[in-house]
């Protein structure tokens, strides 16, 4: 089955501990992205990737960390996390057609720091 | 600054209306825009569009883009309760890969 899958699904961690949600796709999608949605604000990207070591920054960058070591994973880092980071995190890859890139979602991973 | 808005904010209708749910956008080098359905988890692809005046459908909905006047519209006919969600637009910019989402538009449907 086609999809894109995040771990874990839910976190409440501390201030300051570092963690990794991890994000893998099984399409051989090119592109990847990171979003956090919070109450009133939308989705907003947080980082993206057009393919291999190829990362750029979203609207709200500050805090995290990614990579793209290979074309199916994309793991969000947060080296430090603090409590305004407490959101709803969606990963999300997508293929190029003729009109452009459709993004499909995964499950999304709700993160509580305390 | 790149912005899309949507409206209305939220609304509620009765099974069988029909609902026009709309999205603005300011972005400076466009390439497409999306539509999708939120329901308690992850949004859900509805329609992507690049040019103006071409409808897409599918089913009950339909959508339409008006790249001059910088809009599209997302419409609902026969509306079930089954189309409760928050209705997603966004924008993705040309040559960035960046994808600007409005707040959404939360629709109730009911029985």
């Amino acid at each position: 089955e086609a999809q894109v899958t995040q771990n874990p699904r839910y976190l409440i961690t501390v201030t300051g501990k570092k963690l990794t949600v991890t994000c893998s796709q099984n399409m051989n999608h090119e592109y990847m992205s990171w979003y956090r949605q919070d109450p009133g604000l939308g989705l907003r990207q947080i980082y993206y990737s057009m393919n291999v070591e190829v990362t750029d920054k979203g609207d709200v960058p500050e805090g995290y960390k990614v990579s793209r070591k290979e074309k199916r994973n994309f793991p969000l880092i947060l080296e430090s996390p603090s409590p305004n980071q407490t959101s709803l995190y969606f990963c999300a890859s997508s293929f190029r057609n003729l009109r452009g890139y459709e993004q499909y979602f995964g499950p999304g991973t709700r993160l509580t720091v305390t | 600054e790149d912005k899309v808005v949507q409206s209305p904010l939220s609304l509620v209708v009765h099974e069988g209306d029909t609902v026009t749910l709309n999205c603005s956008y300011e972005v400076t080098n466009f390439r497409s825009l999306l539509w999708y359905k939120q329901e308690k988890k992850a949004p859900t692809f509805l329609f992507m569009l690049t040019s103006s005046g071409i409808e897409k459908k599918s089913g009950r909905l339909s959508s339409i883009l008006d790249k001059k006047e910088l809009f599209s519209i997302l419409n609902i006919t026969a509306t079930q309760t089954g189309d409760s969600a928050v209705y997603l637009c966004a924008v993705e910019e040309s040559g960035t890969y960046k994808y600007i989402f409005g707040t959404g538009t939360r629709l109730k449907v009911l029985a």
